[in-house]
C-alpha cells in the first residue's frame, strides 16, 4: 500500500464547467476525509465518511460540491459550475478509527485552477 | 474564529541558525499535533504531544506542549534548507483534525 492516492494532481477548468477529483484511501483505512486549502492558510475541513457514510459536512460545502464514497473505499468530490473562489488544494486523508494519535495520512492533493 | 494562531506566519532565515514557530490559543487540548507540509504535497504529522509541560525531541527539531494546554511551541537548532515548509499545528476534535493557518519557514543556504 503506497499510501493516500489522489487524482488528478493537477485540473485547470474554465468557469462553470464541472470538476469530480478522486481519493484512494489506504485500504483499511475506515475514515476518509476531504479538506479545502487555500494560499495563505491551513487545511479547512470540508467533510468525513465512515466506510461508505457521509458522517458529517462543513458549512464551507455549498449545495454544489457533492461528495461520495460509495462501497466504503475510494471517493470522489465533485463541483458543480465552478467559480474562481474554487481555485484552492484539495486535500484528502484517510485513517483508522480508535488509532493513536490519529494517524491521519494525507494524499498529495488535487490543486483546481478556476480560470 | 481562528481557535489556534501560529506565530510567525513568515520566517525566512540563513541556513544555520536557530528559530521558534508558536501555537496559540485560549483553549485547552487534550493534545496537540505538528504537521509540515511542503510545497505540492499534503501534510505530514512530525510529533503528537499529550501532557503538559512534554518536551519531544525529534532530531533538531524540539516540540514542547505548554503546562496549561493551551500551546505549544517549535524549535529548530541548525536549521537546514531541508526544512523549508509550511509547519502547522492542529489539534482534534469532534472526530476531525483542525489546522492553524501556519509558519511558512524558508531556510536559505
Amino acid at each position: 500500500d503506497t499510501g493516500v492516492s489522489q487524482d488528478p494532481r493537477h485540473k485547470i477548468t474554465k468557469r462553470g464547467q464541472n470538476v469530480t477529483f478522486r481519493c484512494d484511501p489506504i485500504s483499511e483505512h475506515n475514515r476518509l476525509y476531504w479538506y479545502r486549502q487555500t494560499l495563505g492558510q491551513g487545511p479547512e475541513f470540508l467533510t468525513y465518511f465512515q466506510n461508505e457514510a457521509q458522517l458529517e459536512k462543513s458549512r464551507l460545502l455549498s449545495d454544489r460540491f457533492s461528495a461520495e464514497r460509495p462501497k466504503g473505499s475510494f471517493s470522489t468530490l465533485e463541483i458543480q459550475r465552478t467559480e474562481q473562489g474554487d481555485s484552492a488544494m484539495y486535500l484528502c486523508a484517510s485513517r483508522t478509527t480508535g488509532t493513536r494519535g490519529y494517524g491521519y495520512t494525507f494524499g498529495s492533493g488535487t490543486r483546481l485552477t478556476v480560470v | 474564529t481562528q481557535l489556534l494562531e501560529q506565530s510567525p506566519q513568515f520566517l525566512s532565515i540563513q541556513e544555520g541558525e536557530n528559530l521558534t514557530v508558536y501555537c496559540n490559543s485560549s483553549s485547552v487540548f487534550s493534545s496537540l499535533q505538528w504537521y509540515r507540509q511542503e510545497p505540492g504535497e499534503g501534510p505530514v504529522l512530525l510529533v503528537t504531544v499529550v501532557t503538559g509541560g512534554e518536551v519531544k525531541k525529534l532530531k533538531r527539531l524540539t516540540f514542547q506542549f505548554g503546562d496549561a494546554r493551551k500551546d505549544s511551541s517549535l524549535h529548530i537548532t541548525a536549521a537546514q534548507p531541508g526544512d523549508t515548509g509550511l509547519y502547522l499545528c492542529a489539534f482534534h476534535r469532534d472526530d476531525k483534525i483542525i489546522f492553524g493557518k501556519g509558519t511558512r519557514l524558508h531556510i536559505l543556504p
